[in-house]
């Protein structure tokens, strides 16, 4: 059984740096063509493809955030860790990370967190 | 890069079909045959629904089915049932950068 969970602060301030944990089970991250990706959804609105990183270790960002993302994982503990650098009100979003393979889809995903900017 | 283009909504009656487009460009659904589907019911993660623009997951039922057609593709739900009723969310690859988009959304709305 595949399963991932998202975990971090669920209140930050504007200008502070953001770091959310994705821990997964029932894959490995040291598994050829699997990945963790990291989506958000701001409230009442769109999905939006944030970061991705795949089992060798590979690291794809969304250009319009490129700058701010970084992602590390940590195989021994299934983990992946997006940090998301100067946060600001318009950052606030549910942020879910998913399991992605071969078919080019992301197909497991986590329950998602709350992330609020606010001072 | 923008989002794909999807329908504010839509809605069917029980028993109907109905079909939710999702218009890229040439650089990503146009060029790959990597748009998936994703379902999401109110407060819930997304559920993956089709894949590789027409296949579907184990689990998904056979009423859900997915097409493309140059730089648009399709999600069609035969028999809708009152349970269909959620977003429906597309999603491609495209290339180098960015490497994968969404679409706007969906409302599905089973009368």
């Amino acid at each position: 059984q595949i399963t991932l969970k998202e975990s971090g602060p669920t209140l930050v301030k504007p200008t502070q740096t953001l770091t959310l944990t994705c821990t997964f089970s029932g894959f490995s991250l040291t598994t050829s063509a699997v990945a963790v990706g990291w989506i958000r959804q701001p409230p009442g609105k769109a999905l939006e493809w944030l970061a991705l990183i795949f089992w060798d270790d590979d690291k794809r960002y969304s250009p319009s955030l490129k700058s701010r993302l970084t992602l590390t994982k940590d195989t021994s503990k299934n983990q992946v860790v997006l940090t998301m650098t100067n946060m600001d009100p318009v950052d606030t979003a549910t942020y879910y990370c998913a399991q992605y393979t071969s078919g080019w889809s992301f197909d497991y995903w986590g329950q998602g967190t709350l992330v609020t900017v606010s001072s | 890069q923008s989002a794909l283009t999807q329908p504010a909504s839509v809605s069917g009656s029980p028993g109907q079909s109905i079909t939710i487009s999702c218009t890229g460009t040439s650089s990503d659904v146009g060029s790959y045959n990597l748009v998936s589907w994703y379902q999401q019911h109110p407060g819930k993660a997304p559920k993956l629904m089709i894949y590789e623009v027409s296949k579907r997951p184990s689990g998904v039922s056979n009423r859900f089915s997915g097409s493309k057609s140059g730089n648009t593709a399709s999600l069609t739900i035969s028999g809708l049932q009152a349970e269909d009723e959620a977003d429906y969310y597309c999603c491609s690859y495209a290339g180098s950068s960015p490497n994968w988009v969404f679409g706007g959304g969906t409302k599905l709305t089973v009368l």
